[in-house]
């Protein structure tokens, strides 16, 4: 069984600048969930997504979007890159949405902003 | 929204002693608590949950409570080694509304020493 994966593994972006993160979910796992990690802090649910919408979202601005692709894979964007995005991405896939279904993470995308 | 709280921030402990970590939780609508563990570089490992019908769980040397009416969770981690050393979080999930939005405490490192 494939655990979930993410790239890039690091990343350095400039102010303003435009990102997209990939992450590709556990075999038989149709709901993905991204989340940011803060240095000392515990991970920020942004957004899920399940059959390529997103069905819930957490205190993220708009330019904080996503895609979710027919194998389940899926892309977080960020738009508009502040200092404060500066942080660990991570992505958890589940085998679906639904209130007990356990969430797998994968290693996380570290973005810096400067 | 649901609020975790969790404690301590840090742990020390002698190799072979038990840990414990606790957290708190606001809403009582939540009946899902996992518990991750995350190692320097990686993403959070699913180590050990607990569904809201059930009071304890054990698994090996790691053990959960639920204590709904108080509503708080522990974490119990017997007999405890070196690789046990990382950053423990605990986590809770209500059943319905925002997806699978996980609601994480700020983590408790903890440090096993020989």
């Amino acid at each position: 069984e494939t655990g979930v994966t993410q790239s890039p593994t690091h990343l350095i972006k400039t102010r303003g600048q435009q990102v997209t993160l990939r992450c590709s979910s556990q075999s038989g796992h149709n709901t993905v969930s991204w989340y940011q990690q803060a240095l000392g802090q515990g991970p920020q649910f942004i957004f899920q997504y399940y059959r390529e919408e997103e069905n819930g979202r957490g205190n993220f601005p708009p330019r904080f979007s996503g895609l979710q692709f027919p194998n389940y894979s899926s892309e977080l964007n960020v738009n508009a890159l502040e200092l404060d995005d500066s942080a660990l991405y991570l992505c958890a896939s589940s085998r679906d949405s639904g209130t007990g279904s356990e969430q797998y993470f994968g290693p996380g995308t570290r973005l810096t902003v400067t | 929204g649901e609020n975790v709280e969790q404690h301590p921030s840090t742990l020390s402990v002698q190799e072979g002693d038990s840990a414990v970590i606790k957290c708190t939780y606001s809403d009582s609508a939540s009946n899902y608590f996992p518990w991750y563990k995350q190692e320097l570089g990686k993403g959070p490992q699913l180590i050990i949950d607990i569904r809201s019908n059930v009071g304890e769980k054990k698994d090996q040397r790691i053990a959960v409570t639920l204590n709904k009416t108080a509503k708080h969770f522990s974490l119990h981690i017997t007999e405890t080694q070196p690789e046990d050393s990382a950053v423990y979080f605990c986590a809770a999930k209500r059943p319905t509304g925002g997806g699978n939005k996980l609601t994480f405490g700020t983590g408790t490192q903890l440090k096993v020493e020989l």
